[in-house]
């Protein structure tokens, strides 16, 4: 995950609204996933946006992409205890078969 | 009804054995991977076969071999299992290996415990 960076923590109180920040590093990438991983659990797939769009939105998610600065966020509103876990960023790039995942943050929602 | 499985859930061995997690997908998918979360709950790609053709290798002990019998399955054998082999190893499978297709999903996980 050195290419794609998260901070690790984030705590919120229920009802706020929490924002997850990455950035990554290569400007060929073409599509752009948030995985959410509950405890002892598999990773789930929330939502993903592709390159050439700025924002998507997904019920309580939103999804902004700034390609200039390789910046991608995650805002949950109306945060519930039930969105505690662990949020990965991951980027796919052009060629290869790769996608690389960040490590993770780790949002704690306070009821 | 489960889409990507793995078994066994845990397992906890001996420093030396040898031992194997197998992974199935009934979502028609071509692509395999296996990934390795450690205690950090980092992720990292180990392997990956499309249509039973290994297409990623990363920079894996070769104690480490992957075996794809057919496209729904894909295992992970592992000999001479170390301490530091300790982590939980995912299995995801995806549609296909490009574009949007590549969203991978992803099995419960395996918790190697090597003692």
């Amino acid at each position: 995950g050195e290419d794609v960076e998260q901070s690790l923590f984030l705590s919120v109180r229920e009802g706020d609204s929490s924002v997850i920040n990455c950035t990554y590093t290569d400007s060929s990438s073409t599509y752009l996933y948030w995985y959410k991983q509950e405890p002892g659990a598999g990773l789930q797939l929330l939502t993903y946006i592709f390159s050439n769009m700025d924002m998507k939105q997904d019920q309580r998610l939103t999804v902004l992409l700034n390609k200039k600065d390789k910046h991608l966020s995650l805002r949950i509103a109306d945060t519930q205890t039930g969105d505690s876990a662990i949020y990965f960023c991951a980027e796919r790039r052009t060629g290869g078969f790769k996608t690389i995942f960040g490590a993770g943050t780790r949002l704690f929602v306070k009821a | 009804d489960t889409a990507v499985s793995q078994t066994p859930k845990y397992l906890v061995t001996q420093m030396g054995n040898d031992k194997s997690i197998k992974c199935e997908q009934n979502l028609g998918h071509d692509t395999m991977y296996w990934y390795k979360q450690d205690s950090k709950k980092f992720l990292k790609i180990m392997f990956s076969y499309n249509n039973k053709e290994l297409i990623i290798n990363e920079t894996v002990p070769n104690r480490f071999s992957p075996k794809s019998p057919d496209k729904a399955h894909l295992n992970l054998h592992i000999n001479s299992l170390e301490l530091g082999d300790s982590a939980v190893y995912f299995c995801a499978s995806s549609q296909a290996s490009g574009g949007i297709q590549e969203t991978q999903y992803f099995g419960p996980g395996t918790r190697l415990l090597v003692l």
